[in-house]
């Protein structure tokens, strides 16, 4: 079974619509990450979360927001989905062992189409 | 600022070719450098890191040197397989930074052919 899972792998949505996107992990580290990912861009991120008391704003949180309900699971929310929120999504963990240097995991992504 | 710059892709080559992925940085501080891979429909995975000048990352027949005289951490593999073809991020993680962030490059895709 795979350690971080993410639902639902593809979705294709209409403007204006709420979307969540939940992340779970079963690897017991309490740091967890939202990126998204566009062609040429790399990797941006999104939130992050060091434990289940602490969300953080990252490179482009703007109409994005996240919930963190357990140590294993993170979610991240589009308030009112707008066609350039198109991408892929990741979420990722790491201990604060690994976090200190750099080595997190990845889901295996989420494909979100807003038309 | 920390910056990670990395070669545009796609980089095509034949089966059995020598690889180089060229991936440059800009920090402050002592970073941890990284490549991570990406398999066509897959997350993301760690493929090897590096956490000191000169030292060497190895795994799966792929090296990167970290080269702080040249900010440098380019990605090399002797003879590349069709299984390798993928993406492939540089990264650097700036020790001491409290954030902890991973700086992600671009990415390069890797096409190999048979």
């Amino acid at each position: 079974d795979a350690d971080v899972t993410q639902t639902p792998r593809n979705r294709i949505t209409k403007t204006g619509k709420r979307i969540m996107l939940e992340c779970s992990q079963t690897k017991g580290h309490d740091r967890m990450y939202w990126y998204r990912q566009d062609p040429g861009l790399g990797l941006r991120l999104i939130y992050y979360s060091f434990d289940v008391k602490d969300i953080n704003k990252g490179e482009i949180s703007d109409g994005y927001s996240v919930s963190r309900q357990a140590q294993a699971k993170f979610s991240l929310s589009l308030e009112s989905a707008i066609p350039n929120q198109t991408a892929l999504y990741f979420c990722a963990t790491s201990d604060s062992h690994h976090g200190l240097l750099g080595e997190q995991f990845f889901g295996p992504g989420t494909r979100l189409t807003v038309l | 600022g920390n910056s990670v710059t990395q070669m545009e892709g796609p980089v095509t080559l034949s089966e059995e070719a020598f690889l180089t992925i060229n991936c440059t940085y800009t920090a402050t501080g002592y970073p941890s450098l990284f490549w991570y891979v990406q398999y066509p429909g897959e997350g993301l995975q760690l493929l090897l890191k590096a956490t000191k000048a000169d030292d060497k990352g190895s795994n799966k027949g792929f090296e990167a040197t970290y080269r702080k005289e040249t900010t440098s951490f380019h990605l090399e593999k002797g003879s590349v397989q069709v299984s390798d073809s993928a993406v492939y991020f540089c990264a650097l993680s700036a020790r001491g930074d409290s954030n902890y962030q991973l700086i992600w490059g671009a990415g390069t895709k890797l096409i190999i052919k048979p």
